[in-house]
């Protein structure tokens, strides 16, 4: 079976521009996670969905952060305008539950904002 | 607020030694506790996740225990090997929140 599926793996790009990044979940999981991993703050949850339907966006930082889910297969984290110091490793993740099951992990999208 | 805390941040040790990763947790009321083991510029890998109820798991050489009365988990990799050189996270699940996780114990495995 595919695992989660990210792109792009790399995103190098100008501060002030637009950042879109995807995510593929596991056929069948009801749960989708994106998570941001930076050296000082370790990995850190941004949104998750059940169902395609956001549930806990707590941790997105602010309102130049964006996700959506449009249908089962597919997600978006979106920032806009990009700033430096979204520079991190954001991945995905998705589950059939969030008690039982364990969470799978794609492999992630190195963003690095100039 | 739930606080998962793993010491050391890097271990070193020499090919074939048993050793021990450590995680604590500041809340028990947790619905389980995974152990993840994360490579250079990859994403993560689940290895042991064990519920509530339960007080460990075992797969090949890792094993897992929990005790939440005293808020601890512990990883235990027998016969280590170079292979086994990464990051590994411990993270944890409660109710209405997505997994809550630690920095990570970095382990370096010598030949």
């Amino acid at each position: 079976d595919a695992g989660v599926i990210q792109s792009p793996r790399h995103e190098v790009t100008e501060m002030g521009q637009e950042v879109t990044l995807r995510c593929k979940p596991i056929s069948g999981h009801d749960y989708l996670f994106w998570y941001r991993q930076t050296m000082m703050r370790g990995l850190e949850l941004l949104i998750y969905f059940n169902n395609n339907v956001p549930i806990d966006d707590s941790g997105m930082p602010e309102d130049r952060f964006s996700a959506k889910m449009p249908n089962a297969s597919f997600s978006t984290l979106k920032i806009q305008p990009s700033e430096p110091r979204d520079s991190a490793v954001y991945f995905c993740a998705s589950s059939l539950d969030t008690s039982l099951q364990p969470q799978h992990f794609g492999d992630g999208t190195r963003l690095s904002i100039l | 607020k739930q606080e998962v805390t793993q010491i050391p941040a890097a271990l070193s040790v020499p090919e074939g030694e048993n050793l021990v990763l450590n995680c604590s947790f500041t809340d028990s009321a947790i619905y389980n506790l995974q152990w993840f083991r994360q490579d250079p510029g990859k994403g993560l890998t689940s290895l042991l996740l064990i519920q509530s109820s339960q007080r460990e798991q075992t797969s090949g050489r890792l094993n897992a225990s929990l005790d939440k009365s005293s808020g601890r988990s512990t990883l235990y990799i027998a016969a280590s090997q170079p292979g086994d050189s990464a990051t590994y996270l411990c993270a944890l699940s409660q109710a209405g929140t997505a997994l809550i996780f630690g920095k990570g114990t970095t382990l370096s495995v010598s030949s």
